[in-house]
């Protein structure tokens, strides 16, 4: 069965205290990997898709890395607005529907001035 | 901001009763899909709708249903609601492939009594 697991479910960091979120999934064919920002009570806000193994991207202090079996969100210096729930989700190949989604629980980031 | 706009922003219903959310999709983008979002759970997937036609669905009773217009707009219908369906509901556009980034709306809260 397809799935994705978030680590830590919660994190609490000093500002400037850099740190890594894991995403582990298991899933018959990737056809990317995603991270999206949450705020309490509002929508997920797209960060990156990663599409292959070695893949980078970078958005502030935010860098995404893809392997064959997960996928690290690293945070650099991160600022108290960078606190909220980060969620990995991957769109598999196989499965019952075209194109959804399917999202881990995430990681909820607390960053202290 | 992703101009994908929802309505209503929150509600209250009882069980039983029936629920209509509707969502505008970003400029553009063919492709609409629904995700019930419960507290502290990652989203999950309910249907998608491309063209106008639902080509993908997930672990949902036949109660949740759903529209797409020839504007690309939709609607999600819960039937029969009951206390478990109280939730954030999102609404998601975007280009159809499987490439493609899914861009979410502010969602819908709601509770059920």
């Amino acid at each position: 069965e397809d799935q994705v697991t978030q680590s830590p479910e919660a994190l609490r960091l000093q500002e400037g205290e850099s740190s890594s979120l894991n995403c582990s999934y298991t899933v018959s064919g990737l056809r990317g990997l995603f991270w999206y920002r949450q705020d309490p009570g509002k929508g997920p806000e797209f960060l990156f898709t990663l599409y292959s193994a070695g893949e980078e991207k970078e958005k502030e202090r935010l860098k995404a890395t893809l392997t064959k079996k997960e996928s690290f969100l690293h945070i650099t210096a991160p600022k108290p607005e960078d606190s909220a729930t980060y969620l990995c989700a991957f769109r598999g190949i196989y499965g019952g529907s075209q194109g959804n989604l399917i999202f881990g629980k995430g990681t909820k980031l607390s960053v202290k001035p | 901001e992703t101009g994908v706009t929802q309505s209503p922003t929150h509600l209250i219903k009882t069980r039983g009763q029936q629920v209509t959310l509707r969502c505008s999709s970003q400029s553009g983008h063919n492709t609409v899909s629904w995700y019930q979002q419960a507290l502290g759970q990652g989203p999950q997937f309910i249907f998608q709708y491309y063209r106008e036609e639902e080509n993908g669905r997930g672990n949902f009773p036949p109660r949740f249903s759903g529209l797409q217009f020839p504007n690309y707009s939709s609607e999600l219908n819960v039937n029969a609601l009951e206390l478990d369906d109280s939730a954030l509901y999102l609404c998601a556009s975007s280009l159809d492939g499987p490439g493609n980034t899914i861009y979410f709306g502010e969602g819908s809260w709601l509770t059920v009594v």
